[in-house]
């Protein structure tokens, strides 16, 4: 099985740099997806790490250690339409199905 | 492409109501999963199909639930007879097949979900 483990909140300001992390601990880990979800929407891919170190992808860029089961999501030059819950979803070897973590709601303020 | 479509956005009904909800996948994706999301559970993958065949439906909370997939693109989630606890927002997902031959592992594509209020 498997179980993602992340902050329920974190805030910060406009313009500010934010990381949200997240662990696990998953039986024949693959990868690590990161989702945003805004208010009333649906999730919405955001990154996919495999292999250990950066991925960049505009202001976002996502991180993962696969030998300390960690990972983050490190949100740069942070707008007011950031504010959102953030997702980590781990990816197991055999099935490829996510499962997901309980998310982050991410406040930002002007 | 219009992206995962989901019916109806919000479902409002008494206990003991059929409810019905449906979702059309996008176009050549073969997998399909119907999530369900609240407040104190999260995100809770209920089932999936490959090629229209349920594959695992262990996240599927009790008898009441059944989904069907009865072509490539269409899928039903039935809860018969609905109860308040069933109130959530239920979302379908789409994905294509990776070049392995299992789901795309790194990308989902959800649909705008069902906001189910059971009273």
């Amino acid at each position: 099985g498997q179980s993602l483990e992340q902050p329920s909140e974190v805030t910060a300001v406009e313009g500010a740099i934010v990381q949200i992390n997240c662990t696990y601990q998953t039986s024949g880990f693959y990868g690590l997806s990161w989702y945003q979800q805004h208010d009333g929407g649906a999730p919405t891919f955001l990154s996919y790490n495999a292999l250990d170190g950066l991925e960049e992808t505009g202001r976002f860029s996502s991180f993962l250690s696969r030998s300390d089961s960690y990972g983050y999501l490190l949100l740069q030059e942070l707008q007011m339409k950031d504010s959102a819950s953030y997702f980590c979803a781990g990816v197991s070897g055999g099935s490829y199905i996510p499962t997901f973590g309980r998310g982050t709601s991410l406040i930002v303020h002007p | 492409d219009a992206g995962v479509i989901q019916s109806p956005r919000h479902e409002v009904t008494e206990m003991g109501q059929e409810v019905t909800l449906r979702c059309k996948p996008i176009s050549g994706h073969d997998y399909l999963f119907w999530y369900r999301q609240t407040m104190m559970r999260g995100l809770e993958l209920l089932i999936y199909f490959n090629n229209n065949v349920p594959i695992d439906d262990s996240g599927m909370p009790e008898d009441r639930f059944s989904a069907k997939m009865p072509n490539a693109s269409f899928s039903t989630l039935k809860i018969q007879p609905s109860e308040p606890r069933d109130s959530a927002v239920y979302f379908c997902a789409s994905t294509p097949a990776s070049l392995a031959g299992g789901p795309s592992y790194n990308e989902q594509f959800f649909g705008p979900g069902t906001r189910l209020t059971v009273l």
